[in-house]
């Protein structure tokens, strides 16, 4: 059975800085593409980064590019995000969620977090 | 980017009616790249259908995909009680990887 744990969310000031973390157990970690998510408070999916699995790739969405970073570490079966220099926008549930085995399925994301809510406000 | 645009809005609909709901992309997507996905008040997003018409793992037969190019649809055929949520579509044949608003299946 597979479990999702994520944690490291809840609040930070502007300008400040937090880091989410995404456990998953029960599959082969390393195999997957990665990906985190957003949803801001009553709107709709977000795409924000991916991870590819040999970690020589990752990709990001314009809105989170230089100020965020995606890790993972496959011994642990972990995924990370660093956020930096948070903006009020950046308050949402963030979602980490698993992807396929090769690129043209790594943005099918077949499993979810439960999601971790940020609030970046002063 | 690809913008998509997923019509109507909100669907008010009675239990045993069939939804309809509309998935508009700004360019050409492939098939293979279009998925749609549920979502339920406080819980995550669920993969319903990828590849535009193939149903993910455990997802009843009364749930189906359709369309080509920059037009998809998802059906759901005799609406179920716990069908009520917001569904989702997305590409991710072309970076950045993008959703639509949603459209909110709500009870008549």
């Amino acid at each position: 059975q597979v479990q999702v744990v994520e944690s490291g969310g809840h609040l930070a000031k502007p300008g400040g800085s937090l880091r989410l973390s995404c456990e998953m157990s029960g599959l082969t970690f390393s195999a997957y593409y990665m990906s985190w998510i957003r949803q801001a408070p009553g709107k709709g999916l977000e795409w924000l980064s991916y991870i590819r699995t040999s970690h020589s790739d990752t990709n990001y969405a314009d809105s989170v590019k230089g100020r965020f970073t995606i890790s993972r570490d496959d011994a642990n079966n972990a995924l990370y995000l660093q956020m930096n220099s948070l903006t009020v926008e950046d308050t949402a549930v963030y979602f980490c969620a698993r992807g396929g085995f090769r690129i043209e399925v790594a943005g099918q994301f077949s499993m979810w977090g439960q999601g971790i809510a940020v609030t970046v406000s002063s | 980017d690809i913008v998509l645009t997923q019509s109507p809005g909100t669907l008010s609909l009675s239990p045993g009616e069939r939804a309809t709901l509309s998935c508009r992309t700004s360019q050409f997507v492939s098939v293979r790249f279009v998925a749609w996905y549920q979502q339920k008040p406080g819980q995550s997003p669920r993969l319903l259908i990828y590849g535009a018409t193939n149903r993910a793992t455990g997802i009843p037969d009364r749930f189906s995909g359709s369309g080509s190019g920059t037009d998809f649809t998802l059906t759901i055929d005799k609406v179920e009680p716990e069908d009520f949520a917001v569904y989702y579509c997305q590409q991710h044949g072309s970076s950045p990887w993008t959703f639509g608003q949603g459209t909110k299946v709500e009870f008549k």
